[in-house]
């Protein structure tokens, strides 16, 4: 059982509202991941960070931002929701990529509705 | 492009079978690979690994194979059970990379 959680798990909130969803891990992990996933589809990365005051885009392009100014805290912030931004956002951390692969542990998931 | 996807969108079985989950990749670059299984409403939990050196790799009532030639990854469950039903998603990573890209879900769907 990975030690990642998020909250909220669920969030109905109206357009144009600034949404944070937390994230953290209590296992030393690195590296941090997010992740958005549409209802029975693939995952796509949208943000990630090597360690403390390092984040880095994913290959799914995103509106939302994020921070890392601790090295178990990874929270992902959307200024101003969008009915689009709808979506499941998922975290994951694993320990840094040696070459010889690392299992990634993610959370429960954040699903998120803006109306 | 480069993409990971999956031969089929829903796998349905019966109890105690079998079960055979297939993925394609098209990046003969990638080195590792992992099958992870999602349940409803859950984040994707780790199933089974495998590197680009083997080309089997045993679990507990897991199999996962790698056939490197025509860039396949399947994932066999021994006596299916209806635990087993979920959403199982390959993923793959690229050497010198270090994040991971997944393919479209199969959803399996074990009937007692």
């Amino acid at each position: 059982e990975a030690d990642i959680y998020q909250t909220p798990r669920y969030l109905v909130i109206g357009t144009g509202k600034k949404i944070t969803l937390e994230c953290s891990q209590t296992m030393g992990h690195d590296k941090m991941y997010w992740y958005q996933q549409d209802p029975g589809m693939e995952l796509h990365l949208i943000h990630y960070s090597y360690g403390v005051n390092s984040t880095e885009k994913g290959d799914l392009s995103s509106e939302s931002t994020v921070s890392r100014i601790r090295t178990e805290h990874f929270p992902l912030t959307l200024e101003s929701a969008r009915p689009s931004h709808t979506s499941q956002y998922l975290c994951a951390s694993s320990e840094p990529m040696t070459g010889s692969g690392n299992t990634i542990y993610f959370g429960e998931g954040s699903w998120l509705t803006v109306v | 492009g480069e993409s990971v996807g999956l031969h089929l969108p829903t796998l349905s079985v019966q109890e105690g079978d079998n079960s055979i989950i297939n993925c394609a990749y098209s990046n003969s670059a990638s080195d590792y690979f992992i099958w992870y299984k999602q349940e409803s409403g859950k984040g994707p939990q780790f199933i089974i690994d495998i590197r680009s050196n083997m080309d089997k790799r045993q679990g507990q009532r897991v199999t996962v194979l790698l056939n490197k030639t025509v860039k396949h990854l399947s994932l066999q469950i021994a006596a299916t059970q209806p635990g087993d039903s979920a959403v199982y998603f390959c993923a793959e990573l690229k050497g010198g990379y270090s994040t991971l890209t997944f393919g479209k879900g199969t959803m399996l769907l074990v009937s007692p």
